[in-house]
C-alpha cells in the first residue's frame, strides 16, 4: 500500500521543548516538501528536500529544522525558537525531476500540533 | 507579488445540486494549476491539473475550466454528494521567477441532505 503516512495524528508541545514530527514515504519519490497551515491562510512551505542529504528552506523556516538522510524520511523538529507552533503539519512528496513547481505533490494525513 | 484568491469563501448546497467555485490568480509568469480537495483533518488529494494550453479538464463530476487570459480557474461540481464536502484548494505554479507553488486559502463547501 504505497502512500506517505505522518505520526503522531496530534502532538502536544510544552513551552521550550523541541518536537519532532515524522513523515515517511514509499512512494520512492526523491522530493519531499513540510508545510504549515493555518486557519484562512493557504499552505506555506517550512523546508523542502529534493535529495537525500540537502534540503532548502521555504518561506517560513525560522524556529524550524529538518534532516534527511534516508529517502524516505524527512523528520521535521519544531524547536523552542517558534513562538507560535499551534498549526495543522502537512508532509508531501513528489518525484524530484528539480523542475519542483511542474509536479503534482502527495500529501499526508496531516499532525496537529497543540501548545500545553 | 503572487497571489491566489479564492471565491467563496464558503458555501452550503443541498443534496443534488450543482456548484461552481472561483480562482484569480496574479501568478506569472504561468505554469500550471491544479485543484486539490482536503477533508476535514486530513491531507490535500489533487483533483485535476491544467496547463497554459488547457482550457478545461474533467475527473468525474469535478470539471475545472481555466482562462490564462484573464487569470480565472473555476472548478464545477455536477449532481453534489455528501461525501463533497471538504475544502476545495487552487493552486498555481509558475515559471522563472516564480517557479514556486502558490496556494489559495480555499473555499469550505458543506454538501447537506
Amino acid at each position: 500500500d504505497g502512500g506517505i503516512t505522518q505520526s503522531p495524528k496530534y502532538l502536544f508541545r510544552k513551552e521550550g521543548q523541541n518536537v519532532t514530527l515524522s513523515c515517511e514515504q514509499n512512494l520512492n519519490h526523491d522530493a519531499m516538501y513540510w508545510y504549515r497551515q493555518d486557519p484562512g491562510q493557504g499552505l506555506r512551505l517550512i523546508y523542502y528536500s529534493q535529495i537525500v542529504n540537502d534540503f532548502q528552506k521555504g518561506d517560513i523556516a525560522e524556529g524550524y529544522s529538518v534532516s534527511r538522510e534516508k529517502k524516505e524520511s524527512f523528520p521535521l523538529t519544531v524547536t523552542s525558537a517558534q513562538k507560535n507552533p499551534t498549526a495543522f503539519y502537512l508532509c508531501a512528496s513528489s518525484i524530484g525531476t528539480g523542475a519542483r513547481a511542474q509536479e503534482t505533490q502527495y500529501f499526508g494525513p496531516g499532525t496537529r500540533l497543540l501548545v500545553l | 507579488k503572487n497571489q491566489v484568491e479564492q471565491s467563496p469563501q464558503s458555501l452550503i448546497i443541498l443534496e443534488g445540486k450543482n456548484c461552481t467555485l472561483q480562482c484569480n490568480y496574479t501568478v506569472s509568469p504561468f505554469s500550471n494549476l491544479r485543484w486539490y480537495k482536503q477533508d476535514t483533518g486530513r491531507g490535500p488529494v489533487s483533483l485535476t491539473i491544467m496547463t497554459f494550453s488547457e482550457n478545461t479538464k474533467s475527473n468525474g463530476r469535478y470539471t475545472a475550466t481555466l482562462d490564462a487570459d484573464t487569470k480565472q480557474s473555476s472548478l464545477h461540481i455536477t449532481a453534489s454528494q455528501l461525501s463533497d464536502s471538504a475544502s476545495y484548494i487552487c493552486v498555481v505554479s509558475g515559471t522563472g521567477t516564480a517557479s514556486k507553488l502558490t496556494f489559495g486559502t480555499g473555499t469550505r463547501l458543506q454538501v447537506t441532505l
